[in-house]
């Protein structure tokens, strides 16, 4: 079945880049997400990227996509507090599969 | 345009009762989705559904839960005879369709059954 793996914790000092992994199953979803979520608050939509497509960049966001090894990678560039939150990794084929999420802690 | 309205926000049901949790999906989203995330953990599928139709359910429990998608009105899920472990927070997410590229997240409803 479907399944999406992602390491549990991540700590970084402010300013310097974050790179939250994942790994999927399901070669045939057409797209995979990124989502953020703060404590006690839903989630957000970070960004996405087309299983067709290599790198996807937004901001200080860069989405890294190998197919053929199903990893997938979101960098965080300069690193803010304001960006410690849980990151989930979600693949979708009819449904949305999440990971487990990656705690991110920004340490000043 | 209106996001995901989920209602209530909070929940306390004691052991035994029934919960009902309402998803409003944004207009002119015709499929809805429902995930369940317990404390500390990622979020899991339940069901899908579209219009008067289930989709998916593949993720429900097999007793007490249930889902609905009226052709008018919110979607609601349905947990009867609550029990601890029920304790959870519950996602709705809408789209239009099931090949659109991302789906809208309500901010949910965190259920504690006391």
């Amino acid at each position: 079945g479907e399944d999406v793996e992602q390491s549990l914790f991540l700590s970084v000092r402010e300013g310097d880049s974050s790179v939250i992994n994942c790994t999927y199953t399901d070669s045939s979803s057409t797209y995979l997400y990124w989502y953020k979520q703060e404590p006690g608050a839903g989630l957000q939509l970070l960004t996405y990227i087309f299983s067709n497509m290599d790198m996807k960049q937004d901001q200080r966001l860069t989405v890294l996509l190998n197919k053929k090894d199903k990893h997938l990678s979101l960098r965080i560039a300069d690193t803010q507090t304001g960006d410690s939150a849980i990151y989930f990794c979600a693949e979708k084929g009819q449904n949305f599969v999440f990971g487990p999420g990656t705690r991110l802690s920004v340490l000043p | 345009n209106a996001g995901v309205m989920q209602n209530p926000r909070h929940l306390v049901r004691r052991r035994g009762q029934e919960a009902r949790l309402r998803c409003s999906p944004m207009k002119g989203h015709s499929h809805v989705y429902w995930y369940r995330q317990l404390p500390e953990e990622g979020l899991k599928f339940m069901v899908y559904l579209q219009k008067e139709n289930i989709i998916d359910e593949s993720g429900m429990p097999k007793e007490r839960f249930s889902a609905e998608f009226p052709k008018e009105g919110p979607s609601i899920l349905r947990i009867q005879q609550v029990v601890r472990g029920d304790s959870a927070a519950y996602f709705c997410a809408s789209s239009p369709d099931s090949l659109n590229t991302e789906a809208f997240f309500g901010q949910g409803t965190r259920l504690t059954v006391v």
